[in-house]
């Protein structure tokens, strides 16, 4: 079946520290992966999304390449900021309507 | 930009009592969806919706669980005889399309804690 293995958090970082989540993930045919972010006391926000292998999503300073040979979509940062504290969910979505997601990492940055 | 509202941002109910949480989703969106959030689990799909009928439900979603889209807004979700192991994050979702590249608008979600 369908599903999204995730780097197990907590993580935290200094500021200007770089990032990286990652995700690995097992589906049937060809995926789409999505990155969503959930700011304290909100909801799930896309953050960022690829359709096909080798797509490189990019949002907010983030990036993540679908790599079909390694099943992965790991989400980086060059250089992360205190208002990058959230949690992180890396997301999968194949034949069927409904997401896959990952257990979600906690990011914090401390100034 | 558009969202889409959940309300109550936080539900306590006694076991075995029905309850009701809603969502608006955004106006000219037309599949909808539950997903709920055990504390520290992942995020889970419980069912989706369309032209007002259920397109697909998970083992999640049984005979205890029901969804209606009342009136040109609203897409609410019952439990009807709640149980502890109920108590999660329930996200409401919408798409204006469905298939794979169409990404999900989520709510806040609703906290429901079962006593």
């Amino acid at each position: 079946g369908d599903s999204v293995t995730q780097m197990e958090g907590p993580v935290t970082l200094s500021e200007e520290a770089c990032l990286t989540i990652n995700c690995t993930y097992t589906a049937t045919g060809y995926p789409s992966l999505f990155w969503y972010v959930q700011y304290p006391g909100e909801g799930l926000q896309l953050l960022l999304k690829a359709t096909k292998a080798d797509d490189k999503g990019s949002n907010k300073g983030f990036e993540a390449t679908y790599r079909k040979e390694t099943t992965s979509f790991h989400l980086e940062k060059g250089s992360v900021q205190v208002s990058d504290s959230a949690v992180y969910f890396c997301a999968l979505r194949a034949g069927a309507n409904n997401l896959f997601f990952g257990t979600g990492t906690r990011l914090t940055v401390i100034p | 930009e558009p969202e889409v509202t959940q309300t109550p941002s936080h539900q306590v109910t006694q076991m075995g009592q029905e309850v009701i949480l809603r969502c608006v989703p955004i106006s000219n969106h037309l599949y909808f969806y539950w997903y709920r959030q055990i504390l520290g689990q992942k995020v889970e799909f419980l069912v989706s919706f369309y032209n007002n009928e259920i397109s697909e439900k998970s083992e999640i979603f049984d005979d205890q669980f029901s969804v209606e889209r009342p009136d040109g807004s609203n897409f609410t979700l019952k439990i009807r005889s709640t149980k502890l192991e109920d108590s999660a994050m329930y996200f409401c979702a919408s798409s204006e399309e469905t298939g794979r590249n169409q990404p999900q608008h989520f709510g806040d979600g609703t906290r429901l804690s079962i006593l």
